[in-house]
């Protein structure tokens, strides 16, 4: 079992251009989550998918637009990067519900400039 | 929303040494998680636990759903305890994980 992989590790994008970015699990959970991490911060909810075709928002949506056409991936997009979007961002999943354990992947890092 | 405070925000140890970290939350909570993130940015799932006391090696945990908080344990500390420490909660009624701002571990040698 792999857990939760994302990609890609690391990227640096100019302000304006657009990016994917792609996590996938291998745990069969219903639910997938983005999150994206400011220094000295804890963690923000982005976006995230109760199930296969559905996607909702959450703390922080603006600027970015997700999508879940297959169970075991969870694509996080930026059509026009901006430096404010320069952060950490994380991918979980859980099983079923909100309330059961998440499990995180190892989170990318993006720069932009 | 759901308020999460965590205290202290800094701590300092000597290795070998206990501590008691802490989580104030302020709404009744269905899911309480406990994190780890090293110095290279991982998230180590640590405990979950919305309820009752949980033990694993030298850290354990207990929740008191009832009064609203939260103690992480850490026993005879090493240095590679030292990072951050997240506690995160979903309010009832809400499906938002809500992370605190963390607790920053540094132990010496």
């Amino acid at each position: 079992n792999a857990g939760v992989t994302q990609t890609p590790k690391f990227r640096v994008l100019k302000t304006g251009q657009s990016m994917t970015l792609l996590c996938a699990q291998d745990m069969n959970h219903e639910y997938m989550y983005w999150y994206r991490q400011d220094p000295g911060m804890g963690l923000r909810l982005i976006h995230y998918s109760v199930g296969e075709g559905t996607t909702a928002k959450g703390e922080v949506p603006d600027g970015y637009n997700v999508s879940r056409l297959k169970k075991q991936n969870f694509l996080l997009g930026l059509e026009s990067a901006a430096p404010s979007q320069t952060s950490v961002y994380f991918c979980a999943s859980s099983w079923r519900e909100t309330y059961d354990q998440q499990y995180f992947g190892p989170g990318t890092r993006l720069t932009v400039t | 929303g759901i308020q999460v405070e965590q205290s202290p925000p800094d701590l300092i140890l000597q290795e070998g040494a206990n501590s008691t970290l802490r989580c104030n939350f302020s709404d009744s909570v269905n899911n309480l998680q406990w994190f780890h993130q090293n110095p290279w940015g991982q998230l180590i799932n640590l405990f979950y636990i919305p309820s009752g006391t949980k033990q694993n090696g030298r850290l354990s945990a207990t929740t008191v759903a009832t009064e609203r908080y939260s103690l992480l344990y850490i026993s005879s500390s090493q240095t590679t305890d030292s990072g951050v420490y997240f506690c995160a909660v979903v309010a009832y009624n809400t499906d938002k994980l809500i992370f605190g701002t963390g607790t920053r571990l540094q132990v010496f040698p």
